[in-house]
């Protein structure tokens, strides 16, 4: 079993759509990390979170330490939002690298 | 300023070859990851350095793969022999520490060993 669960694996939505992306995990954790990655293999690091919630233009990453679970928002969709968005966390007290999620592709249709 | 710059891009090689890669972190940050991205999968951490020492290489398979960080900046990764199940994109990222908030990654050197 992944210690980070993501859902969905694959999203479609329309141009437009709130987007909500799921991350679960099994461990306690230090922080949650939120990534882009675009075609091409890019990665772009969109938050880092160890409780409540975190901003960002249309992006909105909140998460709940009790419930092991983070979520991940984007208002008002656009094509350009389409990639692979991972979830990944840093287990133990803070030395450690990322634990990744499978990431989950979404895609935003015009 | 500069991201994190990785050389090269694409490689092919056949089993049994040996690779190296090459990763140049941004300047000033002190960790440096290796990660593998299995096709289809969230990438996997091979091995940490902290400046030029190893902090984590659990999950890095020793007898056939090795990296170094000479000086505490450039780092090579190395593949010797090369398997199939080798063929990955290996990511490289960097932090100015492991607590940061931001990662950054380069982008990435895609292997296909056939």
């Amino acid at each position: 079993k992944n210690e980070v669960e993501q859902s969905p694996q694959n999203l479609t939505a329309q141009e437009g759509e709130f987007i909500t992306i799921n991350c679960s995990y099994s461990v306690g954790i230090s922080a949650l990390h939120w990534l882009q990655q675009h075609p091409g293999g890019g990665i772009v690091s969109l938050f880092m979170l160890s409780s409540g919630k975190k901003k960002h233009g249309r992006l909105i990453a909140t998460i709940n330490i009790q419930e092991k679970h983070s979520s991940l928002h984007i208002t008002a969709s656009h094509p350009r939002d389409s990639a692979v968005y991972i979830c990944a966390v840093r287990i133990g007290g803070g030395a450690d690298g990322l634990t990744f999620g499978k990431g989950t592709h979404l895609i935003i249709q015009p | 300023e500069a991201g994190v710059a990785q050389s090269p891009r694409y490689k092919i090689i056949e089993k049994r070859q040996s690779v190296a890669f090459w990763c140049n972190p941004i300047s000033g940050h002190a960790t440096l990851y290796w990660y593998q991205q299995i096709l289809g999968q969230g990438p996997k951490l091979l091995i940490q350095f902290q400046n030029n020492g190893v902090v984590d290489d659990s999950q890095l398979p020793k007898d056939r793969f090795s990296a170094e960080r000479l000086k505490g900046v450039d780092s090579t990764l190395k593949i010797q022999p090369a398997k199939l199940e080798d063929s990955a994109v290996y990511l490289c990222a960097s932090s100015l520490d492991p607590s940061g908030p931001r990662w950054y990654f380069g982008p990435g050197t895609r292997l296909l060993v056939l």
